[in-house]
């Protein structure tokens, strides 16, 4: 079946440690995404990938890094610059120009 | 800008009763619109979507939404609640003609609790 993979489900780190969150995606999608959801405050883009070797930032991408080497992978790592990283990242790709967002099935990551 | 604000971050309604969750967003050209389900720890699911076309929109486990752009309303509604339709509901608005970036903008979300 199509989908898209993030893994891992559950991450801890400690404070001042790079992690890295895969996002895997089987649908041919072109564009990727990656959110930030926050109790109470809805999803928030953190970086967009729209064709391969090509991303942009988007609201909230200060302390995050992404790269888009090849189709199916949008990796995300979040630094040690990133302030605030315990939150619950959501991976997301699009078909089309109107099409719906597919989402995975995300990773929750907790600052100890 | 696009923006999204849904009404209420928390309902509660009873089981077998109407189910109304708002939405209304900012647009200076016409919209595309969704609706999302979330289930604790779990991605979102697409409820249902308008682009073009028909306003009233029927979508998956018996919820529809209705555009009224002299409202700049997509409301998400389902006639009779079920204990498995308690959840989190997002509204998403993406502009129909956005050469840019292609995202969707979130509101906040609104948790559905349905009392027995």
């Amino acid at each position: 079946d199509g989908g898209i993979t993030q893994s891992p489900k559950y991450l801890f780190r400690k404070e001042g440690q790079n992690v890295t969150l895969s996002c895997e995606q089987n649908l041919n999608h072109d564009a990727m995404y990656w959110y930030r959801q926050d109790p109470g405050q809805g999803l928030r883009l953190i970086y967009y990938s729209q064709i391969v070797n090509d991303f942009q930032k988007g609201d909230i991408a200060e302390g995050y890094s992404v790269s888009r080497e090849k189709k199916e992978s949008f990796p995300l790592t979040v630094t040690s610059a990133q302030k605030n990283p315990t939150a619950f990242y959501l991976c997301a790709s699009r078909v089309g120009f109107a099409g719906e967002l597919f989402f995975g099935e995300g990773s929750r990551l907790t600052v100890l | 800008a696009q923006s999204v604000t849904q009404l209420g971050s928390h309902v509660s309604v009873s089981e077998g009763a109407l189910v109304l969750l708002r939405c209304n967003y900012s647009s200076s050209v016409p919209p595309y619109l969704f609706w999302y389900v979330q289930y604790p720890n779990q991605g979102l699911q697409l409820l249902l979507k308008y682009t073009t076309g028909a306003t009233l929109v029927k979508g998956i486990n018996g919820f529809e939404a209705e555009f009224k752009k002299s409202e700049t309303s997509f409301h998400l509604t389902k006639p009779s609640a079920h204990m498995s339709d308690a959840a989190e509901y997002f509204c998403a608005v993406s502009l129909s003609m956005d050469t840019g970036r292609r995202a969707l903008t979130f509101g906040s979300g609104t948790r559905l609790q349905v009392q027995p």
